[in-house]
């Protein structure tokens, strides 16, 4: 079956440096969705790529999904504490079927 | 506004007991309603979804059962549970399979 992989699991970074999280996905994938899970809570819908080599920002968070629809990454530039938490993509084989999650990077950003 | 409630926060439960987690949509009609698990803090595994009322997938041969008596009420049961049933267990639900998941708040369940 389909499967998203996410790398890497954990990233320690200092807060102002910047930070990336890939996906990859074993087939190619119709869409893309990233969330972000804070500690202690429920992930939240961030974004939804879907068009072959999409980039999309939203202020230090930049989305991209790969040519070939079966990769994409969440770059954030110049970190700050309150990003914080675990990022995770989501991708759907087709337009019939349900999210599969990638594992998650959790992030932690010290001052 | 749509909203999404989750019941309850916090569970520990026996091994053995019987198990039921309720979630309810409101504001909207005919939604997609799923379940997840995740489990120690890591990744999201989908257990089940609805497109409507009474039609149930399950992605994953496992303990739990889910039901969706109501076209916004979902419903996740387990007649025995297991250690390994241990986890946070989220209700999210979306307009579409192509929209966004919007996720209830949790259940933390602990089996002892």
């Amino acid at each position: 079956g389909q499967q998203v992989m996410q790398i890497p699991q954990y990233q320690h970074v200092q807060e102002g440096e910047d930070f990336t999280t890939y996906c990859n996905s074993s087939t190619t994938l119709s869409n893309i969705q990233w969330y972000k899970q804070r500690p202690g809570g429920h992930p939240v819908f961030l974004i939804q790529l879907v068009k072959s080599g999409e980039v999309k920002k939203q202020k230090r968070l930049t989305f991209q999904f790969g040519e070939a629809k079966k990769n994409s990454s969440l770059h954030i530039t110049a970190t700050q504490t309150t990003d914080v938490g675990t990022y995770f993509c989501a991708g759907r084989r087709d337009s019939g079927y349900a999210l599969n999650f990638g594992k998650g990077t959790s992030l932690l950003v010290t001052p | 506004s749509q909203t999404i409630h989750q019941w309850p926060a916090t569970l520990v439960q026996p091994v053995g007991s019987p198990l039921s987690l309720e979630c309810t949509v409101e504001g909207t009609s005919n939604p997609n309603l799923y379940w997840y698990r995740q489990a120690a803090g890591r990744g999201l595994q989908l257990l089940f979804y609805s497109v409507g009322i009474g039609q149930i997938s399950s992605e994953v041969p496992q303990n739990l059962s889910a039901s969706r008596p109501q076209d916004r009420q979902f419903i996740l049961s387990s007649k025995k549970l297991l250690l390994s049933d241990s986890g946070f267990y989220l209700c999210a639900w979306s307009v579409s399979f192509n929209e966004k998941l919007f996720f209830g708040s949790g259940t933390q369940l602990s089996v002892l």
